[in-house]
């Protein structure tokens, strides 16, 4: 079946700019994670859905930074005012449950602010 | 505070023969540990999985190593090939936790040809 996927798969936007990234679960998933990749450095976690559940959003390092997912399904990851520092890869993640299953990655959304 | 850490950050390893990839975790709660290959340009993609109340755990050329003990965490491939070439990761979850990984910084293997 169809894994994750993201779009777009590459951004390049201006400083000050907002950015929407869109993440599809793999069908049936009901848990989904956004991560943060810098380059040469391993994942950070941002924020996790599932289900009708309140959304953890420990991991969103400023206000900048805000996430939704309608219908349980897509989710959409915004980024207001980009700063440099946001430039990274932003993976999507998806499970069929929360804690201790298995988490399916997406190919990531490459953004590059200049 | 809570931190996945691998040993190494560049393994480089002859093809054909075997590699061993070491991770150390920080939290004796965590029980469960995932390792994932992240090749140039993609997302990570899982190897194998294995949870606390096991100490090993075989795949097709992977084997994971669990020693509770000494929080150690590895991944063994057998017979290394071209295509394994990549980064390693290796990622904890915490009982009761909402399920996010908290990940080492990865461990580059090299094959030589």
């Amino acid at each position: 079946g169809a894994g994750v996927s993201q779009s777009p798969s590459n951004k390049v936007t201006e400083k000050g700019k907002d950015v929407e990234l869109r993440c599809d679960p793999i069908s049936g998933h009901t848990a989904l994670y956004w991560y943060r990749q810098s380059l040469g450095q391993g994942l950070e976690f941002l924020i996790y859905f599932q289900g009708n559940s309140a959304p953890d959003k420990s991991g969103l390092p400023s206000d900048r930074f805000s996430a939704e997912r309608t219908g349980g399904s897509v989710s959409t990851l915004t980024i207001q005012r980009t700063q440099q520092e946001d430039s990274a890869v932003y993976l999507c993640a998806s499970s069929f449950d929360r804690g201790g299953e298995t988490q399916y990655f997406g190919p990531g959304t490459r953004l590059l602010v200049l | 505070g809570e931190s996945v850490g691998l040993h190494l950050p560049t393994l480089s390893v002859q093809e054909g023969d075997n590699s061993i990839i070491n991770c150390a975790y920080s939290n004796s709660a965590s029980d469960y540990f995932i390792w994932y290959k992240q090749e140039s340009g993609k997302g990570p993609q899982f190897i194998i999985d294995i949870r606390s109340n096991m100490d090993k755990r075989q795949g097709q050329r992977v084997t994971v190593l669990l020693n509770k003990t000494v929080k150690h965490l590895s991944l063994q491939i057998a017979a290394t090939q071209p295509g394994d070439s990549a980064v390693y990761f290796c990622a904890e979850s915490l009982p009761g936790n909402t399920g996010k990984l908290i990940f080492g910084q990865g461990t580059t293997l090299q094959v030589k040809p």
